[in-house]
């Protein structure tokens, strides 16, 4: 009954190191997304996979890239995380075609120093 | 392009109060319309959602109607409870080719004490 996993949890990094945030989904879903979430501004999509084997940008793309693995993983990478990408990062799901709500997982606090 | 408007927050209540929270939206086609919450270090739960005009989505107390004249998608509860406390995000889809793609409003922060 996993539904959305994202690791890790918590993560500080220095300004210009690089990582990768993973996320893995275990419904089938065709479509996933990576989104930000800063305070007084809500969402922002950052990229979008519609299906397996395609990526998009979303609103806020700059400073990041995507994978899409396979069907049930949708990796974001910061390659020189800035400090202006400290916030929580959250990765969401939907089966497409169907009027249903995105599954969220619990999100990734990152601050970057 | 898209844009969900909320009312701005923080909102602070006593427990059995009414609660409003107000949602605008403007969007291109008829898209679909959702309330999200979410709990302190969690992710986000769909509330309650509508997806044609008139409408009206529910779940746990709380009711929305999808009032396409006034472009509103205003959240409302009888009788708030602590347990209420959370942040509310109203958002939108666009459907067709926009893949399922959420646009958020800012958010708005429900405080209810006993």
């Amino acid at each position: 009954n996993a539904g959305v996993t994202q690791t890790p949890k918590f993560q500080v990094l220095k300004t210009g190191q690089s990582m990768t945030l993973q996320c893995a989904q275990d419904m089938n879903h065709n479509s996933m997304y990576w989104y930000r979430q800063d305070p007084g501004m809500g969402l922002r999509l950052i990229y979008y996979s519609a299906s397996e084997g395609t990526t998009d940008k979303g609103e806020v793309p700059n400073g990041y890239n995507v994978s899409r693995l396979n069907k049930r993983e949708f990796s974001l990478r910061l390659e020189s995380a800035a400090p202006s990408q400290t916030s929580v990062y959250f990765c969401a799901s939907l089966d497409r075609g169907l009027i249903q709500p995105q599954h969220f997982g619990d999100g990734t606090r990152l601050s970057i120093l | 392009g898209d844009s969900v408007t909320q009312m701005e927050g923080p909102v602070t209540l006593s427990e059995e109060a009414f609660l409003t929270i107000n949602c605008t939206y403007t969007a291109t086609g008829y898209p679909s319309l959702f309330w999200y919450v979410q709990y302190p270090g969690e992710g986000l739960q769909l509330l309650l959602k509508a997806t044609k005009a008139d409408d009206k989505g529910s779940n746990k107390g709380f009711e929305a109607t999808y009032r396409k004249e006034t472009t509103s998608f205003h959240l409302e509860k009888g009788s708030v409870q602590v347990s209420d406390s959370a942040v509310y995000f109203c958002a939108l889809s666009s459907g067709g080719t926009s893949y399922g793609k959420l646009t958020f409003g800012q958010g708005t922060i429900l405080t209810v004490h006993p």
